[in-house]
């Protein structure tokens, strides 16, 4: 079975630009989450999908995050514009419902984001 | 307020070691999740156990085990006989029922060097 798919691994911009990650998660997956992991810390949830609609953004900065998730399958998270601070690892997780109680979660490898 | 607390930063042992990596959650609902996540420097996170509050039981699985007491609100994970292969970075999650996601809030997480 595959598993949570993510890209690109690697990206670095400067301070101001914007760039966007791509999600896919495992079939059949209907809850969709990115984290954000600053390096030296625990993953922090920023966005939680239920198919395609929105459950939990409440740590998402909106001034400068946004996520979508057409069709509700795969999902892109973007950052414009970028600050240094937003210097983490970007990570997606799916799971089949959005309790855990009913099952694990299954995270991708991440994408490394570097903001000179 | 919930909260995980991963007191140990790094802890560093020679093959063959017992060693247990420690946690301690707040939170105020009577029914929560607790889980341990593994973290190799590719950088995805591998599920380890998840256990609910109403479940006290200990836990062994392998060379891995976990000792759950709500008494100390600890959820504490050894290593029997460690190996190099368990060099990674640790993490102690929580999820409540009253945050209705499923949402994970982790610790900082423990990096454990295995010493051949």
């Amino acid at each position: 079975e595959a598993g949570v798919a993510q890209s690109p691994r690697y990206k670095i911009i400067e301070k101001r630009q914007s760039v966007a990650f791509w999600c896919n998660p495992i079939s059949g997956h209907a809850t969709l989450y990115w984290y954000q992991q600053i390096l030296g810390q625990g993953p922090k949830l920023l966005i939680q999908f239920q198919n395609n609609g929105v459950v939990d953004d409440s740590q998402l900065p909106k001034d400068r995050f946004s996520a979508e998730r057409l069709k509700g399958v795969d999902s892109t998270l973007k950052i414009q514009p970028a600050k240094l601070e937003d210097s983490a690892v970007y990570l997606c997780a799916s799971s089949l419902g959005p309790y855990l109680n009913t099952g694990e979660l299954f995270f991708g490898e991440g994408s490394r984001l570097t903001v000179l | 307020a919930q909260k995980v607390t991963q007191a140990q930063t790094e802890i560093s042992v020679v093959e063959k070691e017992d060693v247990t990596l420690d946690c301690v959650y707040e939170t105020r609902d009577t029914t929560y999740y607790l889980f341990w996540y593994k973290q190799p420097p590719s950088g995805e996170l591998v599920f380890l156990i998840r256990r609910n509050s109403f479940d006290e039981q200990n836990e062994i699985s392998g060379r891995y085990s976990w000792n759950f007491q709500k008494s100390t609100s600890s959820f504490n994970f050894t290593i029997t006989a460690s190996q190099v292969v368990d060099s990674a970075v640790y993490f102690c999650a929580l999820s409540a029922s009253s945050s209705n996601t499923g949402k994970l809030i982790f610790g900082q997480g423990t990096t454990l060097q295995v010493k051949p």
